[in-house]
């Protein structure tokens, strides 16, 4: 089965570039999608097809891709910011709908 | 702006069945794919279901093939999933959510969420 992979956690200081990554095989043809997660709460869309920002996505959310990776840059990074980050994407037919395992932003 | 909620969640029994709907308002609902995606407790995010706009395209996650079911009722704009021989791995919290403008069926993405409804299994 399509896995994407994440690392787990990744911490930052107050006003740093925090960069969490995705890998998959299928990447190069299929699109990244990232969502955050605060505790509690429902997930929420932050960069869709790779580099997209939805309107009320604060700026300082980017995402990139080269090959088999995708990346979700968070720069200046703000203590609200603190969340479960998970990538999205699909297999290359499309039929295998994935989620990474997550990566916990810790930003202290 | 999409509003999603979720309704049926609660405490069964391994073997049980439930019914879980999502009630859609603030956009065509007959025009968007629909799709569940669960959350284990302290876990991560896993597609369960997809439903096309008209139901002709439906499709399953491996671990729920054959037990779940999904359907629409584009008349009342509901959501609904049919979970069958529930087991302790089916707990968590069910989404409901709504595909995004840009989405294809072999090239969906979950736009809009509900807060999710918790369905425990436990003896």
């Amino acid at each position: 089965s399509y896995e994407l992979t994440q690392p787990p956690s990744v911490s930052v200081s107050p006003g740093q570039t925090a960069t969490i990554t995705c890998s998959g095989d299928a990447l190069p043809k299929k699109y990244a999608y990232w969502y955050q997660q605060k505790s509690g709460q429902a997930p929420v869309l932050v960069i869709y097809e790779d580099t997209k920002r939805p309107s009320d996505i604060p700026e300082r959310f980017s995402g990139s891709g080269s090959g088999t990776m995708a990346t979700l840059t968070i720069t200046g990074a703000q203590v609200d910011d603190e969340a479960d980050y998970y990538c999205y994407s699909t297999d290359i037919s499309g039929r295998q709908r994935v989620f990474g395992g997550g990566t916990k932003l810790t930003v202290l | 702006e999409a509003h999603l909620e979720e309704s049926g969640g609660g405490l069964v029994k391994p073997g049980e069945s439930l019914r879980l709907s999502c009630a859609a308002s603030g956009f065509t609902f007959s025009s968007y794919t629909m799709n569940w995606v669960r959350q284990a407790p302290g876990k991560g995010l896993e597609w369960v279901s997809s439903i096309g706009s008209s139901s002709s395209h439906v499709s399953y996650a491996d671990s729920v093939k054959g037990r779940f079911s999904i359907s629409r009722d584009n008349t009342k704009n509901f959501l609904f999933l049919q979970v069958n021989n529930l087991t302790a791995d089916d707990t968590g919290v069910y989404y409901c959510t709504r595909v995004g403008n840009s989405s294809s069926w072999y090239d969906l993405y979950f736009e809009s969420w509900g807060q999710g409804t918790l369905v425990t299994v436990s003896s």
